[in-house]
């Protein structure tokens, strides 16, 4: 069956600018995770969903990151007044549950480049 | 706070030799431990993970990781390296049963000599 996807794949976009990022997960499942991949900076956890709540929202950055889930199914992490420190792979994954026992699931990433 | 700790960054390793990729993890209770693996242009795949039980945890591709509570260590090792293995690994720990949340080390790239 399909996996994670994500679009677009890759995004450039002016210093200040707001973006929108999309994930599709697989088919069924109820949790979906937002990570942050960064050089230097490793894989970093942003946002997770158990259905269309956000249980936690612990790793998002700031203020000017956002992200909704609506029919417990496709989530849109969104970037007001984008910074060049926003640059980085955006990595979503879907799992079953919310469970740390549960695989999840990556998609391929969107790579933002703000110039 | 949990963390995992990758000590390396860049390991080179020639083509049929044995693998060893560190990793430490700071966690209050038992851990769920993960590795994953990230080829060029993937996204990451899940080689292996450890919840409780034999110490001694098998994946897949041939790789292999052991949990050492008194190390707060879960090494990962391949005792003969093919080139389709040059990749960046991650190792994780879970932050808690019921979230999902993922905490994972820096990453350690892996390069295979022909």
């Amino acid at each position: 069956g399909a996996g994670v996807s994500q679009s677009p794949s890759n995004k450039v976009t002016e210093k200040g600018k707001d973006v929108e990022l999309r994930c599709d997960p697989i088919s069924g499942h109820t949790a979906l995770y937002w990570y942050r991949q960064s050089l230097g900076q490793g894989l970093e956890f942003l946002i997770y969903f158990q259905g269309n709540s956000a249980p936690d929202k612990s790793g998002l950055p700031s203020d000017r990151f956002s992200a909704e889930r609506t029919g417990g199914s496709v989530s849109t992490l969104t970037i007001q007044r984008t910074q060049q420190e926003d640059s980085a792979v955006y990595l979503c994954a879907s799992s079953l549950v919310a469970s740390t026992t549960d695989t999840q699931y990556f998609g391929p990433g969107t790579r933002l480049t703000v110039l | 706070a949990q963390s995992v700790t990758q000590p390396d960054i860049h390991i080179t390793v020639s083509e049929g030799a044995s693998l060893e990729l560190r990793c430490n993890y700071s966690y209050g209770a038992t851990p769920y431990l993960f590795w994953y693996v990230q080829s060029p242009g993937q996204g990451l795949q899940l080689l292996l993970k450890y919840f409780s039980g034999d110490t001694l945890v098998q994946g897949i591709k041939g790789f292999e990781a052991e949990f050492k509570r008194s190390q707060s260590s879960f090494n990962l090792r391949k005792p003969s390296v093919h080139w389709s293995d040059a990749a960046e690994y991650f190792c994780a720990v879970g932050a808690g049963s019921n979230t999902g949340k993922l905490i994972f080390g820096q990453g350690t790239t892996l390069q295979v000599k022909p």
